[in-house]
This record gives C-alpha cells, sequence and structure tokens, in this order.
C-alpha cells in the first residue's frame, strides 16, 4: 500500500541555522514526489516536485530536495532559515493517473530567532 | 497568476443539515479534488475527478458525499447529512495533466458542525 512518513512531527531550528525535513515513501512504480507549505489559516503552497531526472531539485524560497530511490526518501533541506519559514510542511507522493496523492502527516517547523 | 477559489471561506451548520461546499478550478485544468483536514491532523484525500465522473475515492467518502461539476465551471462536494465528525477544513485542488504538473490548492472552507 502507498504511503508517506515523516518521521519528524515538530522541529524547532535558530534563524539562520539550516533544516532537514525527513520524508519516506511507500510506492510501487515511479514516485512522483511533491512538498508543500501551509502558513497558519491557509491553502497549501507547492515547494517543489520531482518527476524524473536530477535526483537534487530546487524549489521557491530556497529549498531543496534529493530523491534517493534506494532509500524511499525524499528530504527536504534549506541552508539557512528565515522566520518566515515557520509552518506546517507536508510531503505527498502522486500516481501517474493523477487519480490518487497520498499526504504525509506533517511536520511542524518552529523558527527562533 | 491563476488560482483555485473556494466558497465559502467559513460554513457553520447544525447537526443533520447539508451542506455544498464549491471550488473554482483553474480554466484548463481537467482534474478536480477534494481533501479533508481536521484541526490539527494531515490532509486526508477524499475524492478525483476526471471527465465527469469519480475516478478514486477514499473511505473516508461514503454515501453521505458527493461531488460534481454541474455548470463545467464550479466543482461542488456535498455532504448530505453532516455530523460533527464532518466538522474539517476543506480543500479542493485541481490538476491540469497528470503525470508531470503539480495539484494547485483553494484557499479552504472551514466547516463547523455544531
Amino acid at each position: 500500500a502507498q504511503s508517506v512518513t515523516q518521521p519528524d512531527i515538530h522541529i524547532t531550528v535558530s534563524e539562520g541555522a539550516s533544516l532537514e525535513l525527513r520524508c519516506n515513501y511507500s510506492y510501487g512504480a515511479t514516485p512522483y514526489l511533491f512538498w508543500y507549505v501551509q502558513s497558519p489559516g491557509q491553502g497549501l503552497q507547492l515547494l517543489l516536485k520531482y518527476f524524473s531526472g536530477d535526483t537534487l531539485v530546487q524549489g521557491i524560497k530556497g529549498f531543496e530536495a534529493e530523491f534517493k530511490r534506494s532509500q524511499s526518501s525524499f528530504n527536504l533541506r534549506k541552508p539557512s532559515v528565515h522566520w518566515s519559514d515557520a509552518a506546517e510542511y507536508f510531503c505527498a507522493v502522486g500516481t501517474p493517473t493523477g487519480n490518487q496523492f497520498y499526504f504525509g502527516t506533517g511536520t511542524s517547523l518552529t523558527v527562533i530567532p | 497568476e491563476p488560482e483555485v477559489t473556494q466558497t465559502p471561506s467559513h460554513q457553520v451548520t447544525q447537526m443533520g443539515q447539508e451542506v455544498i461546499l464549491r471550488c473554482v478550478p483553474i480554466s484548463n485544468h481537467l482534474y478536480f479534488y477534494w481533501y479533508r483536514q481536521i484541526l490539527g491532523q494531515k490532509v486526508e484525500f477524499l475524492v478525483s475527478f476526471y471527465n465527469n465522473e469519480i475516478s478514486e475515492k477514499s473511505e473516508i467518502f461514503d454515501d453521505q458525499f458527493s461531488v460534481e461539476r454541474p455548470d463545467g465551471s464550479n466543482f461542488t462536494l456535498k455532504i448530505r447529512s453532516t455530523k460533527l465528525e464532518d466538522s474539517a477544513m476543506y480543500f479542493c485542488a485541481t490538476l491540469r495533466q497528470p503525470p508531470l504538473n503539480e495539484q494547485f490548492f483553494g484557499p479552504g472552507t472551514r466547516l463547523t458542525v455544531l
């Protein structure tokens, strides 16, 4: 069965520190992977996506993610976190048919000054 | 920049009442979705819709739920007889063409069932 696991429920980092949010997926075929960010009271905004090709993908707001097939992971990184990055982050995997998208439980990021 | 819109932003209803949540997709998008997010929990898939029919639905999407695109523009989610546990944020998402496109999400409708 398809699933997405985000093992860290809550992460706190200092402003300017680096960040890595973990995502592991279980999917039988080629995964289509996404990271979304949700600010309080807002909808979901796409940060980046991976379909194929270069396994290191760049997204908006200085985020990047690396697809590692051997580890079934798609971890999100940012070298220097800003206070405005405080939000909920969701990893998702989609099917090629577009019929179904599976979301992780989310990681809540707190940024301390 | 085109965006997905949802109305109303907040709906309060009595248990047992019917509610209709509305979504206006991005104009050239062909695939439509509803998701639910109970407060503090993850985003849960409800249903996907393509070519005027349901493509897939989750176990949450029982007989109390229905979707339709009545006029070729709005995409609606109807809950026939709301329960307290239906209180959640409901997000509409649309996608132009899989698999190489991403979903665009609307801002959500907060449903409160009293």
